[in-house]
């Protein structure tokens, strides 16, 4: 049972336009949602979190929603670099636990 | 801050032989969750500790077990190794819980472990 979604495996973008990796979950008792970034043969790097109770966290160039109600999260980078190009994973937790429940990744491709 | 260590960053096994993987957390961090990403499977969660204790298993078969030392440091073993065992194996750490979730989990550069 995959509770945690990513139904695109791969993304194509210009370099200076928006990026935007989606997530889908089914677990309602989450209670935080992570995004990380991962290169081959290393490890995942962290990109933003947002808790369960907001909609929306900046990081300079990196925005997450979360839509509760359709169980929904979204990564958006603005503008998108060439260095963003990378395999980008969510992944989601539950209170009490730091077990993290990873979707199955997308790749980015920025080109110039 | 040193980061998360993992070693040896590469090993390659024989069917059959077992396999211990170490994980030294951040300094200060207690909690070491260990995950194991394969091509097929994606990223896929393996053990949580804390303070020494198991608190979460993933679903994986008795072959493999994990521990964490009173200085944190975390190892997992696999024991009659099988080909499908082959992939990179991921360690985190965090401070303590909850903390993680604002700042993310670090994780380590990871072992690859081919098995032949």
């Amino acid at each position: 049972d995959q509770q945690v979604k990513q139904n695109s495996p791969s993304l194509s973008v210009q370099e200076g336009r928006i990026s935007i990796l989606n997530c889908d979950y089914t677990n309602s008792m989450f209670d935080y949602f992570l995004w990380y970034k991962k290169y081959p043969a290393e490890g995942p790097t962290f990109l933003i979190s947002i808790s369960s109770i907001k909609d929306k966290n900046e990081d300079g160039r990196f925005t997450v929603f979360l839509n509760k109600s359709a169980k929904h999260l979204s990564l958006h980078i603005v503008p998108s670099q060439p260095g963003d190009s990378a395999v980008y994973f969510c992944a989601a937790t539950t209170y009490n636990t730091d077990k993290l429940i990873f979707g199955t990744g997308t790749r980015l491709q920025v080109f110039p | 801050k040193a980061g998360v260590t993992q070693t040896p960053r590469y090993l390659i096994k024989t069917r059959g032989q077992q396999v211990t993987l170490s994980c030294s957390p951040i300094s200060g961090h207690r909690s070491v969750s260990w995950y194991q990403q394969t091509p097929g499977q994606g990223l896929q969660f393996l053990f949580e500790y804390f303070s020494e204790t198991q608190r979460n298993k993933g679903n994986f078969p008795g072959r493999f077990s994990g521990r964490q030392f009173s200085n944190s440091r975390s190892e997992m073993n696999v024991s009659t190794l099988e080909l499908g065992d082959s992939a990179l194996y991921l360690c985190a750490s965090s401070p303590p819980t909850g903390v993680g979730k604002n700042y993310g989990y670090t994780f380590g550069s990871g072992t690859r472990l081919t098995v032949v």
